[in-house]
């Protein structure tokens, strides 16, 4: 079942606007995963956490695996069309059965 | 990382049919997931298949429902049986790839099933 918190549900910015989401949980995570699905498409890794405190960069994006290991964000900066979908970020643990999903962020840009 | 394609891409179904998806990986993995995304909502597993074994379902899926096939390490199909409205639904295969030294999990493109 889904133990994931996932927030906001929903984002409506304009383009050139930074974002940024969060996942939080009530337990621990080896692994951090962040992913992008666009309309129509199956999801996209974007960005894998795999220490407490690991920031991570894969260009406008910028993702953080929270130190208590319980929690986890995602930054987009300066936004573009392109950016527009829902993002779903998965906490994983070392038993490979044991991952959970967020409910997932849409996000809008306007242009 | 795992390129996954998955047949069909999309299907349109009657009440009580049987559908069954293909999930092929250009290369050999271990490990083979099938989810499952409601509309507007997000990914469900529903079973873990591995190669040489049977599938292992998750709490409220099961094999009679869902059956799964795992003949080699690069392909995996799910049949979604006596279908109902109910199962209209987004099914995803993934796979289990590795970045580095580390292992991460890769989605196919999903197969759009709409049950009339």
């Amino acid at each position: 079942g889904q133990q994931l918190n996932q927030s906001p549900q929903s984002m409506f910015i304009q383009e050139g606007e930074d974002v940024s989401m969060n996942c939080t949980s009530s337990s621990i995570f080896n692994t951090w995963l962040w992913y992008k699905q666009d309309p129509g498409e199956g999801p996209v890794l974007l960005i894998a956490l795999y220490k407490a405190g690991e920031l991570t960069s894969n260009g406008r994006l910028t993702a953080q695996f929270g130190i208590t290991r319980k929690d986890s964000f995602l930054n987009i900066s300066a936004s573009i069309p392109s950016d527009v979908g829902i993002y779903f970020c998965a906490g994983r643990r070392y038993n490979n059965n044991d991952m959970r999903f967020g409910a997932g962020t849409r996000l809008t840009v306007k242009p | 990382s795992a390129v996954i394609s998955q047949k069909p891409s999309r299907d349109i179904c009657q009440r009580g049919t049987s559908l069954t998806i293909q999930c092929q990986v250009d290369s050999q993995v271990t490990m083979m997931f099938w989810y499952r995304q409601q509309p507007g909502q997000s990914l469900t597993l529903i079973a873990t298949a591995n190669q040489g074994s049977e599938a292992t379902y998750e709490s409220g899926f099961v094999i009679d429902k869902f059956p799964i096939s795992r003949p080699n390490l690069t392909f995996s199909t799910l049949t979604v049986s006596n279908m109902s409205p109910e199962d209209s639904s987004i099914y995803l295969c993934s796979v289990e790839g590795t970045v580095g030294a580390e292992e991460t999990q890769y989605f196919g493109p999903g197969t759009r099933l709409l049950v009339l």
